[in-house]
């Protein structure tokens, strides 16, 4: 079965912060993907990789910076953390860019 | 018009009957469709997935598929309490480096 683990499933953290959220997955994966889910607003894409070190921006990506130097691993980072940024932050992969993503449990961010 | 629409529901059945959910979808060109099933607070988890006009039945589930009318369904017999969930209905695009997500249709299941 693939698994992807997030770093972790409660995080708050301070306006201005700058905050890291690790996202690893086993079964080499060659593409990885990160979501925000807010109510209403359904899953928004915010950067994905293709490959070691290469990145695309999504849908939102302002705010926010992706570091991908393992195949395995896929960071995603808050520059300076804002209460707009509070939400349920969602990592995936998949084997090609098309096909079939799987989850990992979320991370739901509270900034204050 | 968004990518991908879905009724956001929430659409009430009753326990053991047939829960059907629509998609529709503007990119002709789409390639590959999935459901993925979300309980509240938890990440979505896929159900199926299909590619092909046509049914494809999986257990409980049965995918429909119509290209040319732009829509995909997803049918849940023998609806049980345990599928009140949201449902998220998702393609690949022509350009196939990503996946399209729908805003999901809320299912509530009844005893």
């Amino acid at each position: 079965d693939v698994k992807v683990t997030q770093s972790s499933r409660y995080l708050v953290k301070r306006t201005g912060e700058k905050v890291f959220l690790e996202c690893v997955q086993d079964m080499d994966h060659e593409n990885m993907f990160w979501y925000r889910q807010d109510p209403g607003l359904g899953l928004r894409l915010i950067y994905f990789s293709y490959d070691v070190k290469m990145k695309e921006k999504g849908d939102i990506p302002e705010g926010y910076s992706v570091s991908r130097e393992k195949k395995e691993r896929f960071s995603l980072i808050l520059e300076s953390a804002s209460t707009n940024q509070t939400s349920m932050y969602l990592c995936a992969s998949s084997l090609g860019g098309g096909d079939e993503q799987y989850f990992g449990p979320g991370t739901r961010l509270t900034v204050t | 018009q968004k990518e991908v629409e879905q009724n956001s529901g929430p659409l009430s059945v009753p326990e053991g009957a047939i829960a059907s959910l629509n998609c529709t979808y503007s990119d002709r060109g789409s390639q590959s469709f999935f459901w993925y099933r979300q309980y509240s607070g938890k990440s979505p988890e896929l159900i199926m997935f299909i590619y092909s006009n046509g049914d494809k039945e999986d257990g409980r589930f049965t995918a429909q598929l119509n290209k040319a009318s732009q829509y995909v369904s997803l049918l849940i017999r023998d609806s049980q309490p345990s599928d009140s969930a949201t449902y998220l209905c998702a393609l690949r695009g022509a350009a196939g480096n990503k996946l399209t997500f729908g805003g999901g249709t809320r299912v509530l299941v009844k005893p």
